[in-house]
């Protein structure tokens, strides 16, 4: 079955400091990869997406992920953290019609 | 930039009645999807629709729920005898292309408060 798994349920971290969140996706074919944010009380928002090819893929507001297939990761990075990244970030894979969900990481971001 | 809409942002209600949350997908896009999300949970599919049909609905699903796209624009969820665990937040995307593929937009949900 079709699964995704965000290890860290919270992480503080410092502003300007670097940040990598955790993603692993348990999927049978070549997963479809999906990063989205959600800042308090608001919906879903796209930060990037892997389909195929480059396995580095560029997102908006700096955001970055690496596809590593013999590791079935999709981890999320930013190189420098500013105070506005403060949110939960999910981590999804497109299974059938439906994208299945990761529970979501907390991220803080301390001043 | 076109968005996905969703009305009412914040919908109470009384356990056993009934509610329609509505959707108004980007224009152009012919997948549609409803997700929920209980508070402080992750975020799960329910269903999705594509021409006039379900495609895929999960095991949460049940007959209690249905979905419609009752004109052109608009695609709603409907909960016809709402009980306390429905009470979470309910999205609402739209793709362009299908399936696993297609990268899904997300309307800014509907908070629904079942009392």
């Amino acid at each position: 079955a079709q699964s995704v798994t965000q290890p860290d349920i919270h992480i503080t971290v410092s502003e300007g400091a670097s940040l990598e969140l955790r993603c692993n996706y348990s999927y049978g074919a070549t997963p479809y990869l999906f990063w989205y944010v959600q800042s308090p009380g608001q919906g879903l928002q796209l930060l990037l997406k892997y389909f195929s090819g480059d396995t580095l893929v560029q997102g908006i507001k700096g955001f970055e992920a690496e596809f590593k297939r013999s590791q079935s990761s999709f981890n999320l990075r930013k190189p420098s953290v500013h105070w506005s990244d403060a949110a939960e970030y999910f981590c999804a894979v497109g299974a059938g019609m439906g994208m299945r969900f990761g529970a979501g990481t907390r991220l803080t971001v301390k001043p | 930039e076109p968005e996905v809409t969703q009305t009412p942002s914040h919908q109470v209600t009384q356990m056993g009645q009934e509610v329609i949350l509505r959707c108004v997908p980007i224009s152009n896009h012919l997948y549609f999807y409803w997700y929920r999300q209980i508070l402080g949970q992750k975020v799960e599919f329910l269903v999705s629709f594509y021409n006039n049909e379900i495609s895929e609905k999960s095991e949460i699903f049940d007959d209690q729920f249905s979905v419609e796209r009752p004109d052109g624009s608009n695609f709603t969820l409907k909960i016809r005898s709402t009980k306390l665990e429905d009470s979470a937040m309910y999205f609402c995307a739209s793709s362009e292309l299908q399936g696993r593929s297609g990268t899904q937009y997300f309307g800014p949900g509907t908070r629904l408060l079942v009392l």
